[in-house]
């Protein structure tokens, strides 16, 4: 089943401790991205990744970093987090968005909480 | 830059009521345009989409009509059930030089028994 994998579901972490959300996907895509979704601001993207070893910030990459080593990897990682980065985060990817009418694939979502 | 305008919510429907969801954008060159479905508690999924002028993109009832005259893709469905409760996003891409998905804020839908 074609599908965008990401995990952990549901993390509670404190200020400043390390994390990692793991993105896989199975349908041997290009271009991944990563977007954070919170109340009356929509979705907004934080990088993206043309392909293995090419990533580029998006709307909000403060405080975010991303890794591309292989094609089906797309981690985000907060080196710091804080609490505004409590969010619900998405992971997607799509076989070229250069091409405008390709359907993006999403995850099924990531709720962090920093306290 | 691009961007989409959707209708605030939430919207709260009796079942079996007309939806209609409006959509209007900005972008350069000619973009394609989707509608996507958040569930509760699940990722967005593709609900349709329209790749050029006058295209009707549908779906489970659904229906948008790409409006370029009027820079619109309002979303709409004759009939809405209590499984069509969700968040409802309007999207873009333009493609080339300029892709990148834009969404819109998306509207929550509430459809009552």
């Amino acid at each position: 089943e074609a599908q965008v994998t990401q995990n952990p579901r549901y993390l509670i972490t404190v200020t400043g401790k390390k994390l990692t959300v793991t993105c896989s996907q199975n349908m041997n895509h290009e271009y991944m991205s990563w977007y954070r979704q919170d109340p009356g601001l929509g979705l907004r993207q934080i990088y993206y990744s043309m392909n293995v070893e090419v990533t580029d910030k998006g709307d909000v990459p403060e405080g975010y970093k991303v890794s591309r080593k292989e094609k089906r990897n797309f981690p985000l990682i907060l080196e710091s987090p804080s609490p505004n980065q409590t969010s619900l985060y998405f992971c997607a990817s799509s076989f070229s968005l250069v091409v405008s009418n390709t359907e993006a694939f999403f995850g099924q979502g990531t709720r962090l909480t920093v306290v | 830059g691009n961007s989409v305008t959707q209708m605030e919510g939430p919207v709260t429907l009796s079942e079996e009521a007309f939806l209609t969801i409006n959509c209007t954008y900005t972008a350069t060159g000619y973009p394609s345009l989707f509608w996507y479905v958040q569930y509760p508690g699940e990722g967005l999924q593709l609900l349709l989409k329209a790749t050029k002028a006058d295209d009707k993109g549908s779906n489970k009832g659904f229906e948008a009509t790409y409006r370029k005259e009027t820079t619109s893709f309002h979303l709409e469905k004759g009939s809405v059930q209590v499984s069509d409760s969700a968040v409802y996003l309007c999207a873009l891409n333009s493609g080339g030089s300029n892709y990148k998905l834009t969404f819109g804020k998306g509207t929550l839908l509430t459809v009552n028994p």
